[in-house]
C-alpha cells in the first residue's frame, strides 16, 4: 500500500551528539516532504520540508535529505539539545491537500 | 507570524451535550484542515476546506459537522459524540494545496 514509515520508534541520543531520524515511503508519486516535531501536549511544529526536485535541504542545526531512489528521508539534526525531545513525524503529499503521516519517532535526548 | 490558534484548549463533555471547537489563522491562507489525533498516534485528516468551501470529507461521522464561516476561521460542531470520540483535535492552514500547513496546538477533548 501507499503508506509514510519510520525506521524506528524510539531514538535515545546524549545531549551534544547528532541525531539522525529515517523515513521510508512507497508512493514514488510523492513529490512534496516535511517534518514535524510535536512537543506534550502541543500540536504537530513545522520543522523544515523539500521538494522532490531536491536531494538536500539545510535550515538551522537540522538537515533533511530525500533519496527518491530508495524512497527515503531522513532528518538530521545537529548537537541535540535536551529541548529537541519530542516526537517527530514525516509526512509526505502528492501535489494535493492530503498530508500523510508516518507513525512518529519519539526522541528523548540524556543529560 | 505563522500562528494559527485554537479555543478552547480543553473540553469535557457528556454524550449529549453539543457543543463547538474553533480555530482562527490570519495569515491570509485559503485552506484550512481539521485533524483528529489519539495518543502515541499521528494525525488523521478529518476535513479540508479550500477558499471557504468543503473540499475533503474523509468519510467523517455525522455527528461531526465543519464550518467555515470566513476565510479566517473553521468550527467544528460536535453532537452525540462518543466516548471514543475522546482525542486532540488539530487545526491547521496552508497557502493553498500542496503547501506546507501550519497547525495549531489542538484542543483536547474528554467525552464522558
Amino acid at each position: 500500500g501507499e503508506s509514510v514509515g519510520l525506521h524506528l520508534p524510539t531514538l535515545s541520543v546524549q545531549e551534544g551528539d547528532n541525531s539522525i531520524i529515517n523515513c521510508a515511503y512507497s508512493n514514488s508519486a510523492s513529490d512534496y516532504f516535511i517534518w514535524y516535531k510535536q512537543e506534550s501536549g502541543k500540536g504537530p511544529q513545522f520543522i523544515i520540508d523539500i521538494r522532490s526536485n531536491m536531494d538536500k535541504r539545510q535550515g538551522q542545526r537540522v538537515t533533511v535529505l530525500l533519496n527518491k531512489t530508495v524512497k527515503h528521508l531522513s532528518l538530521q539534526i545537529a548537537a541535540t539539545q535536551p529541548g529537541d525531545s519530542a516526537v517527530y513525524f514525516c509526512a509526505e503529499s502528492r501535489n494535493d491537500y492530503k498530508l500523510s503521516f508516518g507513525a512518529g519517532t519519539t526522541v528523548t535526548v540524556r543529560a | 507570524d505563522t500562528e494559527v490558534t485554537q479555543t478552547p484548549k480543553h473540553l469535557v463533555m457528556g454524550m449529549t451535550n453539543k457543543k463547538s471547537l474553533k480555530c482562527e489563522q490570519h495569515m491570509g491562507h485559503r485552506a484550512m484542515y481539521w485533524y483528529k489525533q489519539k495518543a502515541k498516534k499521528p494525525p488523521e485528516l478529518m476535513f479540508v476546506y479550500s477558499y471557504e468551501k468543503l473540499s475533503i470529507n474523509e468519510s467523517v461521522p455525522s455527528r461531526f459537522s465543519p464550518e467555515c464561516p470566513n476565510s479566517s476561521l473553521l468550527n467544528l460542531h460536535l453532537h452525540a459524540l462518543q466516548p471514543e470520540d475522546s482525542a486532540l483535535y488539530l487545526c491547521a492552514s496552508s497557502q493553498k494545496e500542496a503547501d506546507t500547513q501550519y497547525f495549531g496546538p489542538g484542543t483536547r477533548l474528554t467525552v464522558l
